[in-house]
C-alpha cells in the first residue's frame, strides 16, 4: 500500500459527460501528478501541483483541469469527455522538498479505470 | 525533439537468470532526467528510480542496477538473479524542463518481462 488514495476505483460515463477524479497524497506529501494510460497514447504526464500551486503541466488537455486544495488533495476535472477519454488515471505523491517536477521518488496510488462510452 | 526507445517488447527469461531491459533516449536538453517504472500484473504502477543528466554514476539496489551512459544515450536497467515477483511490464522515462512551467515527459512503449518458474 503506497498510501495514496483514489476515488472512484471504476468510472464508466458517456461521451460530452464531466467528471472528477479525486486523489489524497501520503500524509506529508506536498506535491501531486496526475497520469493518463491509454492503449492508443501509452503513458503521459498531465499535470503536477505542489502545495497548491500548479508547478508543472504536461500532455493535459485543454478540457481537463485540475487543482490541489488546502488539505493537498487533488481533484482531476475531465469535461467534454470522448471515447478516445477512455484510460487509467494515475495520481502520485511525492514529499515535495526540491520543489521541482518529477524529480523525487513518487508514490502512485492504485488508479481509476475511466470508460466512456 | 525528445524520444525514449524501448525496443524489447517482451522478453522471457528463466527464474535466477539475469535480464537487461534496454532504454535509449533522444534529447536536445542538457539537464534532464531519467526513471524506471515497474507496473505489474496488478495494474499500479512502482517508481523504481530516477537519474540526472550530471550523474553517470552506475546504481545498484539489490538485485536491481542502472547502467546510464550518456554517450550512447542510454539508461539500461539490469535484473539479477530474476523472481517472478519481477514479471511486469518495465517504463523508462525522460523529463526535461520546457518554458512557461511546462515538463516534457517522455514514456517509453514499456518491455514486458516474464520470469517463468
Amino acid at each position: 500500500d503506497s498510501g495514496v488514495t483514489q476515488t472512484p476505483k471504476h468510472l464508466i460515463t458517456a461521451t460530452g459527460q464531466r467528471v472528477t477524479l479525486r486523489c489524497s497524497p501520503r500524509s506529508g506529501d506536498l506535491s501531486v501528478y496526475w497520469y493518463q494510460q491509454s492503449l492508443d497514447q501509452g503513458l503521459q504526464f498531465l499535470i503536477q501541483y505542489y502545495n497548491g500551486e500548479e508547478r508543472a503541466k504536461g500532455n493535459i488537455l485543454e478540457r481537463f483541469s485540475a487543482q490541489q486544495f488546502p488539505d493537498l488533495h487533488s481533484e482531476l476535472n475531465l469535461s467534454s469527455l470522448e471515447l478516445g477519454d477512455s484510460a487509467l488515471y494515475f495520481c502520485a505523491s511525492s514529499v515535495g522538498k526540491s520543489g521541482g517536477p518529477i524529480q523525487e521518488t513518487q508514490y502512485f496510488g492504485p488508479g481509476t479505470r475511466l470508460l466512456v462510452l | 525533439a525528445q524520444k525514449v526507445t524501448q525496443a524489447q517488447t517482451e522478453i522471457s527469461v528463466v527464474e535466477k537468470e539475469d535480464v537487461t531491459l534496454d532504454c535509449v533516449y533522444e534529447t536536445r536538453d542538457t539537464t534532464y532526467y531519467l526513471f524506471w517504472y515497474k507496473q505489474p500484473p496488478s495494474g499500479e504502477l512502482v517508481f523504481l528510480i530516477r537519474r540526472n543528466s550530471f550523474d553517470e554514476q552506475n546504481e545498484i539496489s539489490g538485485r536491481y542496477s542502472w547502467n546510464f551512459q550518456k554517450s550512447t544515450s542510454s539508461f539500461n536497467f539490469t535484473i539479477t538473479a530474476s523472481q517472478v515477483v519481477d514479471s511486469a511490464v518495465y517504463f523508462c522515462a525522460l523529463s526535461a524542463h520546457l518554458t512557461g512551467g511546462y515538463q516534457k515527459v517522455t514514456f517509453g512503449t514499456g518491455t514486458k518481462l516474464q520470469v517463468i518458474p
